[in-house]
């Protein structure tokens, strides 16, 4: 199972909009409606920002929002902020009984 | 509230063999799947092995398949991940993970903090 696409980086000045995509496959991305994606500072536990593509757990902020067109899913977080500097994965439930995630983004605050 | 605590990581010899752990709390450990995921360091995340909640059914990553072995004992609502046959690429930081549903492999939605695996030769 290949890793699904993302961007290496992605970078925003404070209260700026910015968009990281994960791109897979009719097989996973394309296939389901179990995409989500992860806030990950190193040394850290990942941490769950949007699951089934669109929901947002309690207590994650509604700057955050997902949604997805076809193979590609997509994160955006509006209204930037320092705190928003972090590793985001995206992952897929796959028709293989397995799971894939994407290579990563670093997201920089300007 | 959940937490997943890992542990068993440190430094192993090329070859060797180590067995990893993750006690978890705040919640029915036995009605949920569980995952083991891990970040080589600089790389991204990859998902090595997941079992159900009943422990019943198992699954692996083509690329670690007959050399990682998971397991649960859902007595102590702890999870285990044996990893046989170590190799230098199995250098990284293992995650536990805990998944929305009793059986498949879903995105987690909580995880540990990692244990650090070192292979050297």
């Amino acid at each position: 199972q290949s890793a699904l696409t993302q961007p290496a980086s992605v970078s925003g000045s404070p209260g700026q909009s910015i968009t990281i995509s994960c791109t897979g496959t009719s097989s996973d991305v394309g296939g389901y409606n179990y995409v989500s994606w992860y806030q990950h500072h190193p040394g850290k536990a990942p941490k769950l920002m949007i699951y089934d593509v669109t929901q947002r757990p309690s207590g994650v902020s509604n700057r955050f929002s997902g949604s997805k067109s076809g193979n590609t899913a997509s994160l955006t977080i509006s209204g930037l902020q320092a705190e928003d500097e972090a590793d985001y994965y995206c992952s897929s439930y796959t028709s293989g009984s397995s799971l894939v995630f994407g290579g990563g983004t670093k997201v920089t605050v300007l | 509230e959940v937490e997943l605590v890992e542990s068993g990581g440190g430094l192993a010899q090329s070859g060797g063999s180590l067995r990893l752990s993750c006690a978890a709390s705040g919640f029915t450990f036995s009605d949920y799947a569980m995952s083991w995921v891990r970040q080589i360091p600089g790389k991204g995340l990859e998902w090595v092995s997941g079992v159900s909640g009943s422990g019943s059914y198992t699954y692996y990553a083509d690329s670690v398949k007959g050399r990682l072995t998971v397991s649960r004992d859902n007595s102590k609502n702890t999870l285990y991940l044996q990893v046989n046959s170590l190799r230098a690429e199995d250098t990284a930081i293992y995650y536990c993970a805990k998944n929305p549903y009793g059986s498949g492999t879903y995105p987690p939605d909580y995880w540990g903090q990692g244990t650090l695996v070192t292979v050297s030769s």
